[in-house]
């Protein structure tokens, strides 16, 4: 089993909402990312956990706020998002090495509407 | 920071033809990677590369680390529609363990 599971798939929402995306893996994986991808761009990275702690914040607005309960889900926390903020939003695990070797696995993503 | 150059940027190719496209860094990479990604879908791991010079293949795909770590191809032979899709490299060099670079991504087009 080489899946992550994101959901929604689609989400609409206010400027000022508060919603949460949520990313699931039960591949034992110890390392869990958030990407965000903007249309005809690579994904850019957002956030690592690592043994379930933050290890990489990319300087990423604290209107995104990341929480990993446990090891296999990870959530992103959202409120007061901008309409630029619109994207998919990408979620990926992989096995922490000790060279660091990252052979990361993507979830399907979800669509992110602000209005 | 550490950046990768993929090229080409686009293709558009017959059904049937063979495809090639690489990704070139300043710096070493340790790791490459590379994925697929259909519209409104994420990445799909297609290979994995760990040493330099390793040659890897999946089905009709190649792929191999540079010798000199600061390289990756990737090769498609007898493409087929839905080899369609937007091919993205990764690196993962010594600046910090985790933290995958992406390229811009080679958008294939198929013909028929």
């Amino acid at each position: 089993d080489t899946e992550v599971t994101q959901t929604p798939k689609h989400l609409v929402m206010g400027m000022t909402n508060k919603k949460s995306l949520k990313c699931e893996q039960h591949m034992g994986h110890r390392a869990m990312y958030w990407y965000k991808q903007k249309a005809k761009k690579p994904p850019e990275l957002m956030f690592v956990y690592s043994y379930e702690k933050l290890s990489i914040n990319e300087s990423v607005p604290s209107r995104f706020s990341p929480e990993c309960p446990n090891s296999s889900l990870l959530n992103l926390h959202l409120h007061a998002l901008q309409p630029e903020d619109s994207a998919l939003y990408l979620c990926a695990s992989s096995h922490l090495h000790k060279k660091g070797n990252t052979e990361a696995f993507f979830g399907q993503g979800t669509r992110l509407t602000v209005v | 920071g550490q950046q990768l150059n993929q090229s080409p940027q686009s293709m558009f190719i017959q059904e049937g033809e063979d495809v090639s496209m690489n990704c070139t860094s300043s710096s070493i990479f340790n790791t490459w990677l590379w994925y697929k990604q259909d519209p409104g879908e994420g990445p799909v791991l297609l290979i994995a590369l760990y040493k330099a010079g390793e040659l890897t293949s999946n089905g009709r795909l190649t792929a191999q680390f540079g010798i000199t770590r600061k390289d990756s191809f990737l090769n498609i032979s007898a493409s087929i529609p839905s080899d369609v899709g937007i091919y993205f490299c990764a690196g993962q060099g010594s600046q910090g363990a985790q933290k995958l670079v992406f390229g811009q991504g080679t958008r294939l087009t198929i013909n028929p």
